[in-house]
């Protein structure tokens, strides 16, 4: 079982609909990011959280500690948001390092 | 600042080859990681380095890849003798030390092994 695991893997939308991605963690952390991936490999880090909540135009990520579980949501969704989404994690074991563990992605296709 | 810069973006080898990539970080980022990533997975921790120093190796990290930042700037990644299954997306990013400031990923360097 990886230590970040993702759902869905991929998600079909018409555009204007609310988005949610899941993502459920197995180790202490100290820090969650939410990535966005387009196609060419780019990665742009969207969102770092250690509790609670955060809000970014039409993005919102939450994070529950105690449950280990992470939301990504994305508020009338748009055929630019089509990507990969990837949460990511730094364990407390990594806590020195900032090194991240990441999930295997969200494919996100968004329909006009 | 232009961000993390990688080059080059794809690079075309035979297999028992050579290749290098390069990675310059933002400026004042101390710290310097190398990841790869698949198709259809999340990346994975390869090396880093803050300044000069290489300070944690992956076991994914095998004989044939070395990694080095030797003035505590830019870094190289080469792959000696390369193999079909090196072939991956090679990510870099670069951050400052303490609180996770400023974690920012290169384009990425892809890399096909035929």
């Amino acid at each position: 079982k990886n230590e970040v695991e993702q759902s869905p893997q991929n998600l079909t939308a018409q555009e204007g609909e609310f988005i949610t991605i899941n993502c459920s963690y197995s180790v202490g952390i100290s820090a969650l990011h939410w990535l966005q991936q387009h196609p060419g490999g780019g990665i742009v880090s969207l969102f770092m959280l250690s509790s609670g909540k955060k809000k970014h135009g039409r993005l919102i990520a939450t994070i529950n500690i105690q449950e280990k579980h992470s939301s990504l949501h994305i508020t009338a969704s748009h055929p630019r948001d089509s990507a990969v989404y990837i949460c990511a994690v730094r364990s407390w074991a990594n806590f020195g390092n900032e090194k991240l563990t990441f999930g295997t992605g969200t494919r996100l296709t968004i329909i006009p | 600042d232009t961000g993390v810069s990688q080059n080059p973006r794809h690079k075309i080898t035979k297999r028992g080859q050579n290749v290098t990539f390069r990675c310059d970080p933002i400026s004042e980022h101390n710290r310097l990681y190398w990841y790869r990533q698949t198709l259809g997975q999340g990346p994975e921790f390869l090396t880093y380095f803050q300044n000069e120093a290489q300070l944690e190796k992956s076991r994914l990290l095998s004989d044939r890849f070395s990694a080095e930042r030797p003035k505590g700037s830019f870094s190289t990644l080469e792959i000696q003798r390369t193999e079909q299954g090196d072939s991956a997306m090679y990510l870099c990013a670069s951050s400052l030390t303490g609180g996770f400031r400023g974690y920012t990923f290169g384009s990425g360097t892809r890399l096909t092994v035929v």
